[in-house]
């Protein structure tokens, strides 16, 4: 049982180039989460989603886009890098009943130059 | 809107003294509320919760209790160790809504000396 795995953990971008950050979860969760961490403002949700094939917007979706077309991986991707998507981003998940907890990933620290 | 303000770190403490972490939040209805740690170089990883007014969460040494009428968390831990060394955020998840998302405090950077 891994858990929340994200691939990759380090990756560094040029402006302008595209990527995608993998979430995997082996725990049959329907709530899947994309989180970036900057210093000083914690964790900010940027896209979830409520179960295969949905997807939702957060409280900073803008730049970015996610996939949910399989119940264990959730993808975010990155069309046009720009240096203020620097950040460590992390995925959850969890249950879809109430009072679940949610379990996150080791995160991914992007650098965009 | 829903937001959690924590105490401004960094807090540097000696081994066995008492720690303190401020936690207060707003939010409309009633939040569960949630301690998570984050070790250098890992994931944030769930450390207590509480679901409603007046329980008390603890793990490994670590309590906070659920504080309606002052809107708080606070984190408390009576004599820490070096390994307590970490990032604690406060957090809370309102009850009703879709998405079950949890609104994050800005983290509190502890650092254990030996």
């Amino acid at each position: 049982n891994a858990g929340v795995t994200q691939t990759p953990k380090f990756r560094v971008l040029k402006t302008g180039q595209s990527m995608t950050l993998l979430c995997a979860q082996d725990m049959n969760h329907e709530y899947m989460y994309w989180y970036r961490q900057d210093p000083g403002m914690g964790l900010r949700l940027i896209h979830y989603s409520v179960g295969e094939g949905t997807t939702a917007k957060g409280e900073v979706p803008d730049g970015y886009n996610v996939s949910r077309l399989k119940k264990q991986n959730f993808l975010l991707g990155l069309e046009s890098a720009a240096p203020s998507q620097t950040s460590v981003y992390f995925c959850a998940s969890s249950y879809s009943t109430t009072g679940h907890t949610q379990y996150f990933g080791p995160g991914t620290r992007l650098t965009v130059l | 809107g829903d937001s959690v303000t924590q105490m401004e770190g960094p807090v540097t403490l000696s081994e066995e003294a008492f720690l303190t972490i401020n936690c207060t939040y707003t939010a409309t209805g009633y939040p569960s509320l949630f301690w998570y740690v984050q070790y250098p170089g890992e994931g944030l990883q769930l450390l207590l919760k509480a679901t409603k007014a007046d329980d008390k969460g603890s793990n490994k040494g670590f309590e906070a209790t659920y504080r309606k009428e002052t809107t708080s968390f606070h984190l408390e831990k009576g004599s820490v160790q070096v390994s307590d060394s970490a990032v604690y955020f406060c957090a809370l998840r309102l009850s009703s809504g879709s998405a079950r998302q949890l609104t994050f405090g800005s983290g509190t950077q502890l650092t254990v000396l030996p």
